[in-house]
């Protein structure tokens, strides 16, 4: 069964740093997404992604927050400048019918 | 758009049933779907309400009147114990709205 690869698992980054998490979807789906889970809490819903462009955004994804799909396959979410709050574990995921999530990055910053 | 689920917390014995409580507010026709989370892993997909089908005998049906969408199991077993968590989407490639979760701990 096709999965949604995450990588890194685990990123311990200093406070103010600029971190990048990487995210390859299921091949033939069309609509990507971050979510983040802080320990704890609910899954929270950061930002959907269709056809190159931000289809939709929360209020948590501000402007330190950034998608790309620079390749046609990886699809990445860069935090510019890290705070204590962004702690937390970030699932991707992809959607064609059906959503099919990551296994996750545990993001810690110190 | 709004997901409840009235609690954090469900243990039950080995054999018994289970009832997990989902609650959601959206004025249209959403999808509803069950994820379950085994130890801080990948949230997986356990069931959603368009596909009608049993997944490791949880069934459940989306009642419109009530506006509720419960997980069913008529026997736990241990393997069950998980984080489980309700979400709805109002549309094709839409976002999901998450759940608080229910954790269910089934004891021997």
């Amino acid at each position: 069964e096709p999965e949604v690869t995450q990588t890194p698992s685990h990123q311990v980054t200093q406070m103010g740093q600029e971190v990048i998490l990487r995210c390859v979807p299921i091949s033939n789906h069309l609509y990507f997404y971050w979510y983040r889970q802080i320990l704890g809490q609910k899954v929270e819903f950061l930002v959907s992604f269709y056809n190159n462009e931000i289809s939709e955004k929360s209020e948590i994804f501000d402007d330190q927050f950034s998608v790309e799909r620079p390749d046609g396959s990886n699809f990445t979410l860069k935090i510019r400048s890290t705070k204590l709050e962004d702690s937390a574990m970030y699932f991707c995921a992809s959607s064609i019918r059906g959503y099919t999530f990551g296994s996750g990055t545990r993001l810690t910053v110190v | 758009q709004r997901v409840t689920q009235p609690e954090k917390l469900l243990s039950v014995f080995k054999g018994a049933p289970v009832e997990l409580k989902c609650n959601y507010s959206y004025s249209g026709s959403p999808e509803l779907f069950w994820y379950v989370q085994y130890s801080r892993q990948r949230l997986q997909l356990l069931l959603r309400h368009i596909s009608r089908e049993s997944i490791k005998g949880f069934t459940a049906d989306l009642n419109k009147g009530e506006t509720s969408f419960h997980l069913k199991k008529p026997f736990a077993q241990e393997e069950d114990s998980a984080m489980y968590y309700c979400a709805l989407s109002d549309g094709y490639g839409n976002k999901l709205v998450f759940g608080a979760g229910t954790i269910l701990r089934v004891k021997s």
